[in-house]
């Protein structure tokens, strides 16, 4: 069936560094996809859609310029975390939708990022 | 304002006992209803998918219920294992945002041996 990637699964690493988390679609082509980030016992909130070719759409309260996104291809989608803090430490999912429409959604396994 | 409740928020049941989880919502109209296994640090991976108009739909030891009419879901486990331990997350494809998604807050639910 159809599977997304993610990686890496953990990043430890210092305050101000940046993270760059990857996101492939792995047997289908994904013109969409889509970044969450997920606090414990909490629900997945969207952070932004990632539109191969364009530029992504970020959800209201999402920086754009500490959450650079891109998806320079149809199976491939990348979020920076740019000068990582403390505070930015989360678990970050993103997920693809199949090309012809919104079914099925597919998750990845999740980027458990700490900024120490 | 769309909305998906799930209760319990946690549950600890032991190991070869059956559960029913609680999916209410306000979501409408909505497409389909699905229900999630979150395991701790993994991403979701979906168990159930019911349109609006399906009242269940089963997968080996998880059923899945939706009414319409009081805005309920259920997800029944049978017979639980140690492996079921997970957040259980309802998720509609319907009045959210750029996804198309409204989530639920999940139900983690612990497994004793």
């Amino acid at each position: 069936g159809a599977v997304v990637s993610q990686h890496p699964s953990w990043v430890i690493c210092k305050s101000g560094t940046s993270v760059k988390i990857e996101c492939r679609s792995l047997d289908f082509q994904a013109t969409t996809m889509f970044w969450y980030r997920q606090f414990p016992k909490q629900s997945l909130m969207l952070m932004a859609t990632s539109n191969e070719g364009s530029k992504a759409t970020y959800e209201q309260g999402v920086e754009k310029d500490k959450f650079l996104i891109n998806h320079a291809s149809l199976t491939l989608s990348t979020l920076t975390v740019t000068s990582a803090h403390p505070e930015d430490s989360s678990f970050y999912i993103c997920s693809a939708i199949l090309r012809e429409g919104r079914q099925p959604q597919h998750f990845g396994d999740g980027t458990r990022l700490s900024i120490l | 304002k769309n909305q998906v409740e799930q209760s319990p928020q946690s549950l600890i049941i032991l190991e070869g006992k059956n559960c029913t989880l609680q999916c209410n919502y306000t979501v409408s109209p909505f497409s389909n209803l699905r229900w999630y296994k979150q395991d701790t640090g993994r991403g979701p991976v979906s168990l159930t998918i019911m349109t609006f108009s399906e009242n269940t739909k089963s997968n080996g030891r998880y059923t899945a219920t939706l009414d319409a009419d009081t805005k309920q879901s259920s997800l029944h486990i049978t017979a639980s294992q140690l492996s079921d331990s997970a957040s259980y997350i309802c998720v509609f494809l319907g009045g959210g945002g750029a996804d198309g998604l409204t989530f639920g807050k999940g139900t983690h639910l612990i497994i004793q041996p």
